[in-house]
């Protein structure tokens, strides 16, 4: 089965603080792993794919396949970094994602 | 804009009514989904097309539900006999072709079911 974990819903940090946001998945295969951001008023958009390997407003995103994680971080936060943000995967061939339940991220100046 | 567009934006029904919903794809997208998403949740997959045929059906989509893509661009989703439990946001997304990962959603549809 498809599954994909984000045991955080709520997370805080203060301005120029590191961020984490945990993510953890099970598939039976090699899942390509995605983060997607939603900001404020704003629709559902890519932040990262683990295969491009890029930094993306910072945030890099390293896959564990040993822990099956793919935790999101960014060395300094800032506050337009405030948004709600999902895990996905999506099985080999391009289909469909499937989603974590998201982390509520709030920068506090 | 050029991205994908959904329509109506919100729709309040009473239960038992049944709704349309229609997306417009990035032109030239051939890969057209759509999500569920509850408050609290996840988006959660329905169904998706490969221009006009559709290639995957969740087991959320239950017997109400119907998604067409008569000739592989625009998309509708009817939901029949709406119940309360329908209520929810319901995402579109397209991707340009078969081996794109990205995916790139539309503004949703907010369904109330009064």
């Amino acid at each position: 089965a498809q599954r994909v974990t984000q045991p955080e819903k709520l997370l805080s940090v203060f301005k120029g603080a590191p961020v984490e946001l945990k993510c953890n998945y099970s598939y039976s295969g090699s899942p390509e792993l995605f983060w997607y951001v939603q900001y404020s008023r704003q629709r559902l958009q890519l932040l990262l794919r683990h295969i491009s390997r890029e930094s993306i407003k910072g945030f890099t995103a390293d896959l564990n396949k040993g822990e099956t994680s793919f935790h999101l971080k960014k060395p300094f936060a800032q506050e337009e970094d405030s948004a709600m943000y999902y895990c996905a995967l999506s099985g080999q061939g391009a289909q469909k994602l499937v989603f974590g339940q998201g982390t509520r991220l709030t920068i506090n100046p | 804009d050029t991205g994908v567009s959904q329509d109506p934006r919100h729709k309040i029904t009473k239960r038992g009514q049944n709704v349309t919903f229609r997306c417009d794809p990035i032109s030239e997208h051939n890969r057209l989904y759509w999500y569920r998403q509850t408050l609290g949740q996840g988006p959660e997959f329905l169904t998706y097309f490969q221009n006009e045929a559709q290639l995957e059906k969740s087991r959320l989509l239950s017997d109400r539900f119907s998604a067409e893509r008569p000739k592989g661009s625009f998309s509708t989703l009817e939901i029949q006999r709406t119940e309360q439990g329908d209520s929810a946001m319901y995402l579109c997304a397209s991707s340009p072709s078969t081996y794109s990962y990205e995916q790139y959603f539309g503004p949703g549809t907010r369904l109330t079911v009064t």
